[in-house]
């Protein structure tokens, strides 16, 4: 079974401008999870998309915003990119209920210049 | 606050031998799960282990097991005979009972030959 897979790998972006992820999860997999990891705020949980709705949102502003469709791929937008958005954006699929493990995927590596 | 703490910023140890590394974690849930996962140079987050809280049962992967003692809100990891492919960062998460994780700040490890 294929793994959780996510594109692009490596972004470089300008401050100001707007920037989408997007994670296929593991087949059969409904839940799609966000997590930002920077070296000074370590891992932390932006939001969790199950069946379509998002079901759980971390502490971040409204610049940081998903979605997920029919088939449970998900994208991350940011807009307005600042400096301190650059981090590895990590993707994490699980079946959906909180007893599951949650599977990641290998990152979008996220620069802001 | 559902917090998890990583008190170990590095560890090293001679390959073959065994190394403990600690995690702690404050929750009011009595029902939630635990896990370590290792995140090697690649930057992918591979899952080592998981431990049901409502299990008194020791998890054990192989050559992976953990110290699991819930009154005490601890959940150390021993990883027996050290390989040079056990060289990452190592962190501890749990869900607390919902469906996303908290992470710990994480444990690099380093295995010296």
């Amino acid at each position: 079974k294929a793994g959780v897979t996510q594109t692009p790998r490596y972004l470089i972006k300008t401050r100001g401008q707007q920037v989408t992820l997007s994670c296929s999860p593991i087949s059969g997999h409904r839940s799609v999870s966000w997590y930002q990891q920077t070296p000074g705020q370590g891992l932390q949980f932006l939001f969790e998309y199950f069946s379509e709705t998002q079901r759980n949102k971390g502490n971040f502003p409204g610049r940081f915003s998903g979605r997920q469709f029919s088939n449970s791929r998900s994208e991350m937008n940011v807009s307005t990119l600042e400096l301190g958005d650059s981090a590895l954006y990590l993707c994490a699929s699980s079946l959906g209920f909180r007893t599951d493990t949650q599977y990641f995927g290998p990152g979008t590596r996220l620069t802001v210049l | 606050a559902q917090t998890v703490t990583q008190s170990q910023p590095e560890m090293s140890v001679q390959e073959a031998e065994t190394v403990t590394l600690s995690c702690t974690y404050d929750t009011s849930e009595s029902d939630y799960y635990l896990f370590w996962y290792k995140q090697p140079p690649s930057r992918q987050m591979i899952l080592v282990i998981r431990q049901e809280a409502y299990k008194q049962q020791n998890a054990t992967e192989n050559r992976f097991s953990v110290n699991f003692q819930k009154a005490a809100k601890s959940f150390s990891l021993k990883i027996s005979d050290s390989q040079l492919g056990d060289a990452a960062m190592y962190f501890c998460a749990s869900n607390f009972g919902n469906e996303k994780l908290t992470f710990g700040t994480g444990t690099r490890l380093t295995i010296i030959p």
